[in-house]
């Protein structure tokens, strides 16, 4: 079974317009941190917000913020005011603390189109 | 600050010939990481260091890759006798000393075609 699952392989959105990107984990450890990351077409991976397990509020940085429902097992993006230079690839990863793994278990991406 | 520094960014090579990555992580991050990305996919952890020491490998680490931090600051990934499924980008990381976060920091990468 997927650990991360992310449903919308694409998107196009009209600039200035709110984004939601979806992912849902699966995970049995209590204790975890949920990443989304920024591919842009050079390739490099963007640190965009963290959310941790046990975070009562949902992560906010700048135009990003995290919609973490931890029931329902689901963390996904929002952007706000969406920008032409936010089209890229966007990954969301888990690190499952209480197994001992350090690496990133990643999605597939949701590739991000913004349209002017 | 300088971020993580990967070299070469491009390598093309022939099936069965040896290749290595070269990976520089952010001055003062303990911890050093090395993933694999193929077309259409997230990345795949490879193999993880803490200072010098490799602490865990993943099962797609085959006989053939071999990775080393020698004194726990840069890093290489050696490839031998390439097949052409090896055929990816490699992405190194790095993180601090664990944190309430440890968050990683990834390079730009170096994309290897093996003909």
């Amino acid at each position: 079974a997927q650990k991360i699952t992310q449903t919308q392989p694409g998107m196009f959105v009209q600039e200035k317009e709110a984004v939601t990107l979806d992912c849902t984990y699966d995970t049995s450890d209590q204790s975890y941190g949920l990443f989304w990351y920024k591919q842009p077409s050079s390739g490099e991976m963007i640190f965009l917000i963290y959310q941790g397990s046990y975070d009562e509020q949902n992560a906010t940085e700048g135009r990003y913020s995290l919609n973490f429902q931890k029931a329902r097992k689901s963390a996904n993006l929002v952007i706000s005011a969406s920008q032409l230079g936010d089209s890229a690839m966007y990954f969301c990863a888990m690190r499952e603390v209480g197994g001992g793994a350090d690496g990133l278990t990643f999605g597939k991406g949701t590739h991000l189109i913004i349209q002017p | 600050d300088t971020g993580v520094s990967q070299d070469p960014r491009h390598k093309i090579t022939k099936r069965g010939q040896n290749v290595t990555f070269r990976c520089d992580p952010i001055s003062e991050h303990n911890r050093l990481y090395w993933y694999r990305q193929t077309l259409g996919q997230g990345p795949e952890f490879l193999t993880y260091f803490q200072n010098e020491a490799q602490l865990e490998k993943s099962r797609l680490l085959s006989d053939r890759f071999s990775a080393e931090r020698p004194k726990g600051s840069f890093s290489t990934l050696e490839i031998q006798r390439t097949e052409q499924g090896d055929s990816a980008m490699y992405l190194c990381a790095s993180s601090p000393t664990r944190d309430n976060t440890d968050t990683q920091y990834f390079g730009p990468g170096t994309r290897l075609t093996v003909l």
